[in-house]
């Protein structure tokens, strides 16, 4: 089945780099596009980024270029997101998900989701 | 940018009553692309609604999703007990990329 598993909670400092795993199985890795999107404490989902697993292409959220980069690691099904220069209000639960597609349409929906990455940014 | 906008921003109803969340967005979504989304407390979001009215995989009949344009809506014929949580609708298109509206809390009256 679809698995999307995420690396451990991260406390970490003002001004810190924190790289969020998320390792997926049970599907073909490159056919898929992954995104990162977040939700700080009792908010909403907010879309950051996502990467083309099969070129490596990335898309950002203007609110987080310069600040964001994902990549990925098809040897291990694995991509990365990296947040630098955090601040207090990056505080928040970070997920990977899955867009949903089938051989010839990308529906631009989210189908699976890792179980998500609290980052916790405190002095 | 694309702003989602979702009314009511709580909704209280019983288990049995029918449930309508409506999603405006601030300009047309391109080719329909808009997803609905259930969330429960401590869980990641989980699809509904795809391409507007089209049904996620698993996802009971009781859930319908209708729109186009700006205006989409999500209906919930027969609320049962696990249908509580919030509920997000969300487009691609524009800059950013994809967006999400705010939420709409489904609670039990």
């Amino acid at each position: 089945q679809v698995r999307l598993v995420q690396s451990g909670a991260e406390v970490k400092t003002p001004g810190a780099s924190v790289k969020v795993s998320c390792k997926a199985s049970g599907y073909t890795f490159t056919g898929y596009y992954l995104h990162w999107v977040r939700q700080a404490p009792g908010q909403g989902l907010e879309w950051m980024a996502l990467i083309n697993t099969n070129d490596g292409s990335t898309d950002y959220a203007p609110s987080f270029q310069g600040r964001v980069t994902t990549t990925r690691d098809t040897a291990i099904s694995t991509a990365y997101m990296d947040l630098s220069s955090l601040r207090s209000d990056d505080t928040a639960v970070y997920y990977c998900a899955r867009e949903y597609s089938t051989s010839t349409t990308w529906y631009k929906a989210f189908d699976f989701w890792g179980q998500g990455t609290l980052v916790t940014v405190s002095s | 940018e694309i702003v989602l906008t979702q009314s009511p921003g709580t909704l209280s109803l019983s288990p049995g009553e029918g449930a309508t969340l409506s999603c405006r967005a601030s300009q047309s979504v391109t080719g329909n692309y808009l997803a609905w989304y259930q969330q429960k407390l401590g869980q990641a979001p989980r699809l509904l609604i795809y391409g507007a009215s089209t049904r996620a995989s698993g996802i009971p009949d009781r859930f319908s999703g209708s729109g186009s344009g700006t205006d989409f809506s999500l209906t919930i014929s027969r609320l049962e007990p696990e249908d509580f949580g919030v509920y997000y609708c969300q487009q691609r298109g524009g800059s950013p990329t994809y967006t999400f509206g705010q939420g709409t809390r489904l609670e039990i009256k």
